[in-house]
């Protein structure tokens, strides 16, 4: 299996621009989970899906962001407009429904200028 | 709310050696999971061994094993014959069967050959 496959890998945009991130969870996965993480922060749970269905976005910060889960396959992450403050790495992960393990994709390095 | 604490920002092992990292973390749930995730310097977050609160019996994958006391509610990692690929962050992170999954700060691991 390929794994979780997230893109672009890095991103520099300027403040304002739109930032899309995406992701491809494991096949056959039907949980999927968008993290941030800040040196002050650490590792923050931004929203998760269930069946392409999201469940819980408490996480999200602001309404600058969004997140869409069209199929089962695939997941945006959008900020717009973006801020400098937005910067961060971003993890995909999926899991298994009754098998609990999270599988993290490699991470988006996102820097707003 | 659930909350995973690790009290080491950060750790040093002599390569060879064993080192132990601790974690402990408050939940009023009787079922859930906990994890160790391992971040190494091209921030891919791995899996390195899981633990299930209903089995008594204390996790192992190779090297690594955990401790888990779960009237205390600690659950340390042990890595034994430390060698320099495990140098990393180690994430600490805990899980529901409600799916709300929550990381410690991560302690720096590093080995000195």
């Amino acid at each position: 299996d390929a794994g979780v496959i997230q893109s672009p890998r890095h991103e520099v945009t300027e403040m304002g621009q739109e930032v899309t991130l995406r992701c491809k969870p494991i096949s056959g996965h039907d949980y999927l989970f968008w993290y941030r993480q800040t040196m002050m922060r650490g590792l923050e749970l931004l929203i998760y899906f269930n069946n392409n269905v999201p469940i819980d976005d408490s996480g999200m910060p602001e309404d600058r962001f969004s997140a869409k889960m069209p199929n089962a396959s695939f997941s945006t992450l959008k900020i717009q407009p973006s801020e400098p403050r937005d910067s961060a790495v971003y993890f995909c992960a999926s899991s298994f429904n009754r098998q609990e393990t999270q599988y993290f994709g490699p991470g988006t390095r996102l820097l707003v200028l | 709310a659930q909350t995973v604490t690790q009290s080491q920002p950060e750790m040093s092992v002599q390569e060879a050696e064993t080192v132990t990292l601790s974690c402990t973390y408050d939940t009023s749930e009787s079922d859930y999971y906990l994890f160790w995730y391992k971040q190494p310097p091209s921030r891919q977050m791995i899996l390195v061994i899981r633990q299930e609160a209903y089995k008594q019996q204390n996790a192992t994958e190779n090297r690594f094993s955990v401790n888990f006391q779960k009237a205390a509610k600690s659950f340390s990692l042990k890595i034994s014959d430390s060698q320099l690929g495990d140098a990393a962050m180690y994430f600490c992170a805990y899980r529901n069967y409600g799916q709300n999954f929550v990381f410690g700060p991560g302690t720096r691991l590093s080995v000195l050959p």
